[in-house]
């Protein structure tokens, strides 16, 4: 049971590169999410799908697109990469409305 | 090294000693609460939560309390060990939303 993965760790782009972060979780959770961590910036919801064939837009969501591929993956696509979008990366799960998030270990995203 | 949580407020214990964190939140509509803690590099993990019709709620040498009249919660750890030395983060979340606020959080530093 690994929980939440994502891939990659680690990656960086150039300005105006595309790539997708990818996320999958095996506790069989409805509700699926993701967040950006920046210095003193708390976590920020991006976007969240509260099951499956649904997706919602969070606090910051321009510059980023999602995916709900299947009940088990959640995809966050940059179009085209900015400095502003240099941050770690979380994606979580959640049971539909009840129970905490369980985070995967991030991707840690710079852009140059 | 792990940028996320510079120029955070910080808290140094001994060892042995008793922890509080502290946290206010925002949304009086909030029903639900969780305490993170989050190790250098790696995802948030879970230690506990809470719901609003509870003031109280212990576990394993964490106890969560919840004031609601000042909107206000706290999480204290007994006996502070060296591996509890991590960032802490507090969740709020309002009833019918899928959307959690997080704070900013707070370092804490267990001294040998």
């Amino acid at each position: 049971n690994a929980g939440v993965t994502q891939t990659p760790k680690f990656q960086v782009l150039k300005t105006g590169q595309s790539m997708t972060l990818q996320c999958a979780q095996d506790m069989n959770h409805n509700s699926m999410y993701w967040y950006r961590q920046d210095p003193g910036m708390g976590l920020r919801l991006i976007y969240y799908s509260a099951s499956e064939g649904t997706t919602d837009k969070g606090e910051v969501p321009n510059g980023y697109n999602v995916s709900r591929l299947n009940k088990r993956e959640f995809s966050l696509r940059l179009e085209s990469a900015a400095p502003s979008q240099t941050s770690v990366y979380f994606c979580a799960s959640s049971e539909l409305d009840s129970g905490h998030p369980y985070f995967g270990p991030g991707t840690r995203l710079t852009v140059t | 090294g792990e940028s996320v949580g510079l120029h955070l407020p910080t808290l140094s214990v001994q060892e042995g000693d008793n922890s509080i964190i502290n946290c206010a939140y925002s949304n009086s509509a909030s029903d639900y609460f969780i305490w993170y803690k989050q190790e250098s590099g790696k995802g948030p993990q879970f230690i506990i939560d809470i719901r609003s019709n509870m003031d109280k709620r212990q576990g394993q040498r964490v106890t969560v309390l919840l004031n609601k009249t000042v909107k206000h919660l706290s999480l204290q750890i007994a006996a502070t060990q060296p591996g509890d030395s991590a960032v802490y983060f507090c969740a709020e979340k309002e009833g019918g939303t899928y959307k959690y606020i997080f704070g900013t959080g707070t370092r804490l530093k267990v001294l040998a």
